[in-house]
């Protein structure tokens, strides 16, 4: 079966910073991108970020909302990906899942998500 | 950036009834190379992640009921509940994986009438 499990949110200050840990199995790590998607309380899906394999050079991409702030990195020999956000703001306070893409990158399965909340 | 706009926002179906959700995109998402559309479908409930319904627009996931149907082509899209049940009641979203960065509409919320 394959599973995603987020883990690291918590209580962050404005400013400070906090990193996310998506372990997976189930799958062939090595060989997957693994995607950021966050949901703010009530609100929709926003894309954040991925990372691609290494037979992609483990290329990253971000949005603009959280470039220059949130760096992905992965350790293919613990089946993990993370999240590093630095600079949080109020505005990054969301549920935070990763993802598989399959095939062209539709997304399948989700983890059940990790809740980060930036408050003073 | 390709921008996906759902309608309507809510929507409330009596049960047995059909469910119609439309998703736009503000550009095409059909490649021309494959002739396919690079759209997904997700319903997610109260608590859960989303959860892969209909990718190519129209490819039901495996497991999915068949009430459960996608179409269109281009930039509009609609996701069809044929025949509304109870455990349906979920926000639905589209996505484009055409581009980067990958976009989903906003959400619609369906309830029972």
């Amino acid at each position: 079966e394959v599973q995603l499990v987020e883990s690291g949110g918590g209580l962050v200050q404005p400013g400070g910073s906090l990193k996310l840990s998506c372990a997976v199995s189930g799958f062939t790590f090595s060989g997957s991108a693994i995607h950021w998607v966050r949901q703010a309380s009530g609100k929709g899906l926003e894309w954040v970020g991925r990372i691609r394999s290494k037979v992609n050079s483990y290329a990253t991409a971000y949005a603009a909302s959280v470039n220059g702030r949130f760096t992905i990195s992965r350790d293919d020999s613990k089946n993990t990906a993370y999240l590093q956000m630095n600079s949080l703001r109020t505005e990054d306070t969301a549920v935070y899942y990763c993802t598989r893409p399959v095939s062209h990158n539709w997304f399948d399965p989700w983890g059940q998500g990790t809740l980060v909340t930036v408050s003073s | 950036d390709i921008v996906m706009t759902q309608s309507p926002d809510s929507l409330a179906v009596s049960l047995g009834e059909r469910a119609t959700i439309n998703c736009k995109s503000s550009q095409s998402v059909l490649y021309s190379s494959d002739n396919k559309n690079y759209l997904a479908w997700y319903q997610q409930k109260p608590g859960q992640p989303p959860k892969l319904l209909i990718y190519w627009a129209s490819t039901r996931e495996s497991g999915v009921p068949g009430r459960f149907s996608g179409s269109g082509s281009g930039s509009d899209f609609t996701l069809t509940i044929s025949s509304l049940q109870a455990e349906d009641v979920a926000v639905y979203y589209c996505q484009q994986y055409y581009s980067t960065p990958p976009a989903f509409g906003q959400g619609t919320r369906l309830e029972i009438k």
